[in-house]
């Protein structure tokens, strides 16, 4: 599997009740992302747990991070129709090339949450 | 705030032909600047990363002589795409940062390049 892997690959879910996203990884990261994308629209960075963090959240958003498990699951609670997107969890790690260190995102293939009205 | 654009959104071109996609932070100066590329029913993948004024770092399996990055401001990247192929039909997208070191990324609506 990939780096970055979210489950489930589709998500349905009525307006109301919460939505949990999982995401595994396979090496060891400085941080965790949690990106949305609509429809016509760009990626919107919607949180970041650190390494050292175990739980973090952003108004409706809670996000788990299990390093030994080397995974994170993503809760949207009390989910809106407006809700409905695409998410992607980003592992952001250490990278080097050319003597050069630098920070690289590596995206999963996303979950498609659909809520409906 | 924090608005990445990119210019065009689709664009079609023939084999042989070379594609400039320009990448623009409208509201920020970004240090870094980074290209992905999407194939159908896959996950974002990193091409390279640029900071302002040097050159860019490229991913392993990247060709820096087919995709060429210019990062010549803090608020605009391009990348061109030359002498395209059909398989370099993808949909690409570019984020800019504040730095290259685990920073939030803001990402572009991407763009479609198809080649015949």
């Amino acid at each position: 599997s990939q780096q970055g892997e979210e489950d489930p690959q589709a998500l349905s879910i009525q307006e109301g009740e919460n939505a949990t996203m999982n995401c595994s990884y396979k090496t060891s990261i400085n941080n965790l992302q949690w990106y949305r994308k609509n429809s016509g629209r760009g990626l919107v960075h919607l949180i970041l747990i650190r390494s050292n963090e175990r739980e973090k959240h952003s108004g409706r958003l809670r996000v788990t991070l299990d390093t030994s498990k080397k995974s994170s699951s993503l809760l949207i609670t009390a989910s809106r129709a407006a809700d409905t997107a695409s998410y992607f969890c980003a592992t952001d790690s250490f990278a080097n090339a050319g003597g050069t260190s630098y920070g690289k995102l590596t995206f999963g293939q996303g979950t498609i949450l659909t809520v409906h009205p | 705030g924090a608005v990445v654009s990119q210019h065009p959104s689709r664009v079609i071109c023939k084999s042989g032909t070379s594609v400039k996609i320009e990448c623009r932070s409208l509201d920020f100066q970004a240090t870094t600047m980074f290209w992905y590329r999407q194939f159908p029913k896959q996950s974002l993948m990193l091409m390279a990363t640029s900071n302002e004024g040097s050159k860019a770092t490229y991913e392993q399996g990247v060709e820096k002589d087919k995709f060429l990055i210019n990062h010549a401001s803090l608020t605009l990247s391009t990348l061109t795409v030359t002498s395209a192929h059909p398989e370099d039909s993808s949909f690409y997208i570019c984020s800019a940062s504040l730095g290259d070191l685990f920073y939030e990324q803001y990402f572009g609506p991407g763009t479609r390049l198809t080649v015949t």
